[in-house]
């Protein structure tokens, strides 16, 4: 069973500070990853994607990706109470290109 | 920018009853896909769809399901005899899966309640 793995949270932060958010992926072979932000109710926002190894940073976000340890991780800089929501991410199955999500890191930032 | 429009926002159905949830994708994408969320659960893959047929589906993706791209725009999803555990959020998703744009867009969603 190809599994994403994240810590459900929450995870509290205050405004200004660092938030980093993890995730493991169980399938060696993936090469796509994905960061989405989901509020509330709403639907999924892609907001960073990540193909090879190292660091990609996009404004105040970071994603970073690991393929030997399996790891991929999302770091916010000066994180605001608007960041706080949930957290998912995903990979893509390059065979069938369906997104396998995580159940996602609930993000909470204290003004 | 370009987005995936899905309608209704809420429906509420009797169980048994056959719903069509509607999405309208991105133009110039050709991937198409259905996910579904239940209540404080995961996203979960349930069918994608490329050159006018179904690619992948789900175990989720039984019988009583089935998707139509009834002309150049619409993609829909039909659950034909809709039952309790049917109650979730409906995402539809588009994609050109060009280089650098693996990820998909997302519309608002269904919310879907059999009741």
């Amino acid at each position: 069973q190809k599994e994403v793995e994240q810590n459900s949270g929450p995870l509290s932060v205050p405004e200004g500070a660092i938030a980093s958010l993890n995730c493991t992926y169980s399938d060696r072979g993936s090469q796509s990853f994905f960061w989405y932000r989901q509020y509330s109710g709403k639907s999924p926002e892609l907001i960073m994607s990540i193909y090879s190894n190292g660091d990609k940073e996009d404004g105040r976000f970071t994603a970073q990706l690991n393929k030997a340890s399996q790891y991929v991780s999302l770091l916010i800089r000066d994180s605001q109470p608007s960041d706080s929501a949930t957290y998912l991410c995903a990979w893509l199955m390059d065979s069938s290109y369906k997104l396998i999500f995580g159940s996602g890191t609930r993000l909470l930032v204290r003004p | 920018e370009p987005e995936v429009t899905q309608t209704p926002s809420h429906q509420v159905t009797q169980m048994g009853q056959e719903v069509i949830l509607r999405c309208v994708p991105i133009s110039n994408h050709l991937y198409f896909y259905w996910y579904r969320q239940i209540l404080g659960q995961k996203v979960e893959f349930l069918v994608s769809f490329y050159n006018n047929e179904i690619s992948e589906k789900s175990e989720i993706f039984d019988d009583q399901f089935s998707v139509e791209r009834p002309d150049g725009s619409n993609f829909t999803l039909k659950i034909r005899s809709t039952k309790l555990e049917d109650s979730a959020m409906y995402f539809c998703a588009s994609s050109d899966l060009s280089r650098g744009s693996y990820g998909y867009t997302f519309g608002s969603g269904t919310r879907l309640t059999v009741v």
